[in-house]
């Protein structure tokens, strides 16, 4: 049962554009939901991450939204730069298992100049 | 910044065959976690660990061994290495002490099986 889904599994914007990202997540007792980015052959690198307190985090161009009441949160990329080119991977945790984070499967992203 | 390395970064072994992942954090870390990535599965958790000489299962541990024996190492064995392991092998550390806190990965190990 995959507990974190994400969609689309992948998104082709303009430079410019805004991309958005979607998740949604099954256990209720999750309480922190990062985003992590990927690219090729690297590892993934926290971008931003946000707790059930807040409904919204802003950090420079990326924008999480969160409906707790929904299981929905959303990650919006304005003005998007071929550098913002990656996978996207929504994650969440609870005070369950060390806090070890469950993945959703990714949106690969790809801002086209 | 936290330092996670890993070793080997890659490694080509045969089925039937034992293999160790090794990861080691210069950051002073209690939590350290495996995790799998598969293409189209994102990352699984594996095994994770807060504490030395304590091993805690995750999502899959069925064909992997864990193992701390020290706060800065983690490993990873597989003792019959099979075709279905094929995969890219990361490490992770956090310090959480029941906080929310980042996870800091490692390189990777990709991990091919014959």
């Amino acid at each position: 049962q995959q507990q974190v889904r994400q969609s689309p599994q992948s998104l082709t914007v303009w430079e410019g554009e805004t991309a958005i990202l979607n998740c949604s997540y099954e256990d209720s007792t999750f309480d922190y939901f990062p985003w992590y980015w990927q690219f090729p052959r690297e590892s993934p690198a926290l971008l931003i991450a946000i707790r059930p307190v807040s409904n919204k985090k802003e950090d420079g161009r990326f924008t999480i939204f969160f409906n707790k009441r929904e299981k929905k949160l959303s990650l919006h990329i304005t003005d998007s730069q071929p550098g913002d080119s990656a996978t996207y991977f929504c994650a969440a945790s609870g005070r369950q298992g060390g806090r070890a984070l469950i993945f959703g499967t990714g949106t690969t992203v790809s801002v086209s100049p | 910044e936290a330092a996670v390395t890993q070793s080997p970064r890659s490694k080509v072994a045969v089925t039937g065959g034992k293999v160790t992942l090794s990861c080691h954090q210069t950051n002073n870390h209690d939590y350290m976690y495996w995790y799998r990535q598969d293409t189209g599965h994102g990352l699984r958790l594996i095994h994770y660990s807060y504490v030395a000489d304590s091993t805690e299962k995750g999502d899959i541990p069925d064909g992997y061994k864990a193992s701390r024996p020290s706060q800065e190492n983690f490993s990873l064995i597989l003792e019959l290495a099979s075709l279905s392991q094929t995969a890219v092998y990361f490490c992770a550390s956090s310090d959480l002490g029941g906080r929310y806190a980042e996870q800091f990965f490692g390189p990777g190990t990709r991990l091919t099986v014959l």
